[in-house]
């Protein structure tokens, strides 16, 4: 199973800053099967980034998504209210489907 | 467009069994790039993969190993949905489940899967007596 380790747990910023999130693997994930996704309160997750870099429709190019092997990173450029909530990465290549243990964005 | 519809009880007594349908709306269960998959958010867990069922020329299953012994996955063509069932239930699967579609496109012989695109609303699942 591939464990993923996201860093930090909680990033506080303030809107306009540029948010860097890490998402770590136990072993080597082919970057075309890593994804991130933003959760808000009461709301199910939704994807923002698949295959490390390729940004869902839809979503912002303030957006962004780097990485391969064991270290991916997920990078907001401009903090807008909407983007504080619970981010996550996950592996897709391999059984089981692995999720990171998140990364809450709070307002400072 | 793509949707998801989840139905199943907010409330199971410990011991007795769970069970959440999906509903399918734009795509088909039997797709054979697709996968059909089940997610649950607990506060002591995070985001655990539960299991999921898919068509490639016949029906595969696979399920998380800390469940396998209590969780069932399948699949109805006829009504185009998939279904989860978790047998002996404790508090521990307190939680919100959420069904997933793993998409993909096809590039010849090959499947480029693109993530988790579409999820269901979410059902929140409290055992309790």
């Amino acid at each position: 199973e591939i464990v993923l380790t996201q860093s930090p747990d909680t990033l506080s910023l303030s809107p306009g800053e540029r948010a860097t999130l890490s998402c770590r693997a136990s072993q080597s994930v082919n970057s075309i099967h890593l994804a991130w996704y933003q959760q808000r309160p009461g709301q199910a997750p939704r994807r923002l980034i698949y295959g490390a870099s390729d940004r869902a429709t839809g979503i912002p190019d303030r957006f962004s998504g780097s990485g391969s092997g064991t270290d991916f990173t997920l990078t907001i450029s401009r903090l807008e209210p909407e983007d504080f909530a619970v981010y996550y990465c996950q592996q897709y290549g391999s059984s089981p489907l692995t999720f990171g243990g998140g990364t809450k964005v709070e307002m400072k | 467009q793509l949707q998801l519809q989840q139905s199943g009880p907010g409330v199971v007594k410990p011991s007795q069994t769970l069970s959440i349908t999906c509903v399918i709306s734009g795509d088909t269960v039997s797709s054979t790039s697709a996968s059909w998959n089940w997610i649950r958010k607990s506060p002591s867990r995070g985001l655990e993969w539960l299991g999921r069922t898919y068509f490639r020329s016949q029906w595969h299953h696979e399920y998380a190993e800390s469940l396998r012994s209590r969780i069932s996955i399948s699949s109805d063509s006829s009504k185009n949905q998939f279904s989860l069932q978790v047998n002996s239930v404790t508090v521990e699967d307190t939680g919100v489940y959420y069904c997933a579609r793993l998409g993909a496109a096809a590039y010849g012989s090959k499947l480029y899967y693109y993530g988790l695109d579409v999820w269901g609303q979410g059902t929140t699942v409290t055992v309790s007596s």
